[in-house]
């Protein structure tokens, strides 16, 4: 059974200290692996597609990277506006069904 | 562009009553999804659609049904709603035929069952 584990489920942090959200999966022939930001009250919004071990994608002071079981997001000299529920998801071989984890907490203190 | 729009956004239910979450996208996507977020559970799959005319399950789809008789529109039904059902749903859609994983959300229909 496809499986999506994020941790923690919550972290604070001090603006400008950096910090990595992970995320551990277990999925039959990986289509994709997907990082999502989800405001409070809103839907998630779509940040990155990762395809394969060692893959790197990077917006602003985040950064996506894939190994063959997790996935970490790298967080550098936070600010405020950054926290948000980050999102990690996976894509089956089936490749219509996308299976989310469930989230980590991240909040930004001045 | 709408994008994907979810109506009602508020809704109170009694036990046992019935009620339809209607979702509609004008990005003519193929792929379209119903999920719903608990606290510390995460967006769990309830139902998806892969094209007009089509439904499978997800993870957690007892107590709910799904049509898909247009392609813009993706309909999820609560035929007797219960207690365990009080939840925010989310609806989602994407191009299909890609692996971009970028599904484009409703902004929630948030659902109280007393």
């Amino acid at each position: 059974e496809d499986q999506v584990t994020q941790s923690p489920e919550a972290l604070r942090l001090q603006e400008g200290e950096s910090s990595s959200l992970n995320c551990s999966y277990t999925v039959s022939g990986l289509r994709g692996l997907f990082w999502y930001r989800q405001d409070p009250g809103k839907g998630p919004e779509f940040l990155f597609t990762l395809y394969s071990a060692g893959e790197e994608k990077e917006k602003e002071r985040l950064k996506a990277t894939l190994t063959k079981k997790e996935s970490f997001l790298h967080i550098t000299a936070p600010k405020p506006e950054d926290s948000a529920t980050y999102l990690c998801a996976v894509r089956d071989s089936s490749a219509s069904k996308i299976i989310f984890g469930s989230g980590t907490r991240l909040s930004i203190r001045p | 562009n709408a994008g994907v729009t979810q109506t009602p956004k508020f809704r109170v239910l009694k036990t046992g009553q019935s009620m339809t979450l209607l979702c509609a996208q004008d990005m003519n996507h193929e792929y379209m999804y119903w999920y719903r977020q608990d606290p510390g559970m995460g967006l769990r799959l309830i139902h998806y659609s892969v094209g007009e005319g089509t439904t499978a399950k997800g993870e957690v789809p007892d107590g709910y049904n799904v049509s898909r008789l247009k392609k813009q529109n993706f309909l999820l039904g609560l035929e007797s709603a219960a207690p365990s059902q009080t939840s925010v749903y989310f609806c989602a859609s994407s191009y299909a035929g890609t692996n971009t994983g970028e599904l484009f959300f409703g902004e929630g229909s948030r659902l109280t069952v007393l």
